[in-house]
């Protein structure tokens, strides 16, 4: 069975410091990875996704994420946490019966001090 | 890249009376679906929103609780029925066309 797990439910950091939200999936075959953020009250927002090129990918907002097939995993990272980045942060990845479906990790709280 | 409208945005609502939410893409596009976001969780898929046909539900999901219509590529809406306090949640319809997918802002309903 296909699953995500996002190793932190909140995670706290201070204004200025690296950023990192860790994720694992499980799958039989290589999905599709993406992050995406929801911000109070707003939708949800593409940060990033990988599908199979770079194993490095580059986001917005200085996002990126790093594929590691070996490690199973797709940890979020930034270099330099903005006040604005603090929200909910998803991993997701494809279903294997349609890769238009997607299953949504149990989420990260972000939360940056000043 | 698609823009999807959803409204209302927010509902207080009795129990056992329904709620229709309606979802707008400004494009055409290949899949729409619906999530719910119950309080504090997750994302899960209700269902696959069909042009034409009836919508493929999700294990634990079922037509006669929430009927969903997509009559053309655009718009589709779904509908939450007989409602009692555990259907309060956020429902957030998508819309997805090459290799990513786009969500609307969702509807807070809140059933009282």
């Amino acid at each position: 069975a296909q699953s995500v797990t996002q190793l932190d439910s909140h995670v706290s950091v201070s204004e200025g410091t690296p950023v990192l939200l860790r994720c694992n999936y499980s799958s039989s075959y290589s999905p599709s990875l993406f992050w995406y953020v929801q911000h109070p009250n707003k939708g949800l927002q593409l940060l990033l996704k990988y599908t199979s090129a770079a194993t490095l990918v580059k986001g917005i907002n200085g996002f990126e994420a790093e594929f590691k097939k070996s490690e199973t995993s797709f940890h979020l990272t930034k270099p330099s946490a903005h006040m604005s980045d603090a929200a909910e942060y998803f991993c997701v990845v494809t279903r294997m019966d349609s890769s238009y479906k997607l299953i949504f990790g149990s989420g990260t709280r972000l939360l940056v001090r000043p | 890249s698609a823009v999807i409208s959803q409204k209302p945005s927010r509902d207080i609502c009795q129990r056992g009376t329904s709620l229709t939410i309606q979802c707008q893409v400004d494009s055409q596009v290949t899949m729409m679906f619906w999530y719910r976001q119950q309080p504090g969780q997750s994302l899960t898929l209700i269902a696959t929103a069909n042009q034409g046909s009836e919508a493929t539900y999700e294990s634990g999901f079922v037509i006669d609780k929430f009927p969903i219509s997509r009559p053309n590529l655009t718009f589709s809406t779904l509908t939450v029925s007989n409602m009692s306090p555990e259907d309060s949640s956020i429902y957030l319809c998508s819309a997805s066309g090459t290799g990513e997918a786009f969500f609307g802002q969702g509807t807070r309903l809140t059933v009282v």
